[in-house]
């Protein structure tokens, strides 16, 4: 079983639609958890970062970390066009490196 | 704030040629830097971590002696694929963690660098 899983996708939506991202992890000791947006032949941007467990948002994004499930999301409301991208899933214990999951491709249609 | 740059954006070589790839914080100063690689359509794979002044740590299967790493100043870390090979082509990417972040829990990814070998 890898570390992190994530559903690679495609996923697409309607403008509008809310999204819902995933990851599942099996390392119990991770304490952060972050989402990044990557475009195309881009470099990875943050766009949340939560510790521990519980919800956090920002604007039309949500985050929720679920530490006994070992499960984490990434919503999105009122999704965009310029939403499209990959999304990307990490987690890391404190001082050791960020494992990634594998991505979402998300596709917004206007 | 908290901008990392990478250059060259884009380079082409022939194999056996050697390249440097150079990653800077713009506006902060990073105690660690971390080099990553993509192949398309998967994760980032961390190769190294690199620390100012002293030598880089390579995750299991990162060849040391191909992979370069310099991390001379506090804004400057470099990677070098020496004697590249068509299957070392794939999105290098860096990312640097501020002065006095605990842990490297914030970590700013640089824009990527696509190494393709002929």
């Amino acid at each position: 079983q890898k570390e992190v899983e994530q559903d690679p996708g495609p996923l697409s939506v309607p403008e509008g639609a809310i999204v819902s991202l995933n990851c599942t992890y099996s390392n119990s000791a991770f304490q952060y958890f972050m989402w990044y947006r990557q475009y195309s032949r881009k470099g990875p941007e943050l766009l949340m970062y939560t510790y521990s467990s519980g919800n956090k948002e920002d604007g039309r994004f949500t985050a929720q970390v679920d530490k006994s499930s070992k499960y984490i999301s990434l919503f999105i409301r009122d999704s965009q066009p310029s939403d499209s991208a990959t999304y990307l899933c990490a987690m890391k214990q404190a001082g050791t490196a960020l494992i990634f999951g594998k991505g979402t491709t998300l596709s917004v249609s206007s | 704030g908290a901008v990392v740059s990478q250059h060259p954006s884009w380079v082409i070589c022939k194999s056996g040629t050697s390249v440097k790839i150079e990653c800077r914080s713009l506006d902060f100063q990073a105690t660690t830097m971390f080099w990553y690689r993509q192949f398309p359509k998967q994760s980032l794979m961390l190769m190294a971590t690199s620390n100012e002044g002293s030598k880089a740590t390579y995750e299991q299967g990162v060849e040391k002696d191909k992979f370069l790493i310099n991390h001379a100043s506090l804004t400057l870390s470099t990677l070098t694929v020496t004697s590249a090979h068509p299957e070392d082509s794939s999105f290098y990417i860096c990312s640097a963690s501020p002065l006095g972040t605990s842990g490297h829990n914030e970590q700013f990814f640089g824009p990527g660098t696509r190494l393709t070998v002929l």
